[in-house]
């Protein structure tokens, strides 16, 4: 399988910027996506195949990913961007023919 | 408006079975790989099973293989879910996700079902 490590939480002051990391072997060679979580609702996709904002998001909202490591950068923190934070890769099995779905534990961001 | 609607969740016990599914509306559903993600209480997103729009790829994670069978009905715009042998692991929100073509995203989710397995 492949893991996905996120810290459980982030704190940001008002107005600062939030970075996120999500780590993974070799996470640089695969595409990452991030899904930002309110309670109570469902997954929102803030940022696909490593840097780019579906329609809607805000520009604030920017990601990376090299090496072992890729980064949800939030900047201008508002206190509506208070959420769960998941990256996501697929990952191909192919000594099982298959592919796997994988999201990080999730990263709680509290604006301050 | 694009739309999923998930339906079908509720108490069980146990070693019994339910149905989910997922009505799809604004978009050209046969087009679409579709997916089901879940999230137990209070824990993270947990991606569940996978489905090409044409039925040809179906994928499960290990955790439900074997006892849950994806499926979809195009003419109905429908996604399913058949779960069998449910266990109390199995209790989690249930998600209907629209994938994205190329990059294996989820760039659309229903609200979700709630389905709650206990004696």
């Amino acid at each position: 399988s492949y893991d996905l490590t996120q810290p459980l939480s982030v704190s940001v002051a008002l107005g600062q910027t939030a970075s996120i990391t999500c780590g993974g072997n070799n996470i640089g060679r695969k595409n990452v996506h991030w899904y930002q979580q309110k309670p109570g609702q469902a997954p929102v996709l803030v940022i696909y195949r490593d840097n780019n904002r579906p329609s809607g998001i805000p520009e604030r909202f920017s990601g990376s990913n090299s090496g072992n490591t890729a980064t949800l950068t939030i900047s201008r923190a508002q206190a509506g961007d208070e959420a769960d934070y998941y990256c996501q890769v697929w990952a191909s099995r192919t000594w099982l023919d298959s592919r796997i779905w994988v999201f990080g534990g999730g990263t709680k961001l509290t604006v301050l | 408006e694009v739309q999923l609607v998930e339906s079908g969740g509720g108490l069980v016990q146990p070693g019994q079975s339910l149905r989910l599914s997922c009505a799809a509306s604004g978009f050209t559903f046969s087009t679409y790989e579709m997916s089901w993600v879940r999230q137990a209480p209070g824990k993270g997103l947990e991606w569940v099973s996978y489905i090409t729009n044409n039925t040809t790829t179906i994928y499960y994670a290990d955790s439900v293989k074997g006892r849950f069978t994806i499926s979809r009905d195009n003419a109905k715009n429908s996604l399913f879910l058949q779960m069998n042998s449910l266990r109390v692991e199995d209790t989690a929100v249930y998600y209907c996700a629209r994938g994205t073509t190329g990059s294996y995203a989820f760039d659309i989710w229903g609200q979700g079902t709630v389905v709650i397995v206990s004696s």
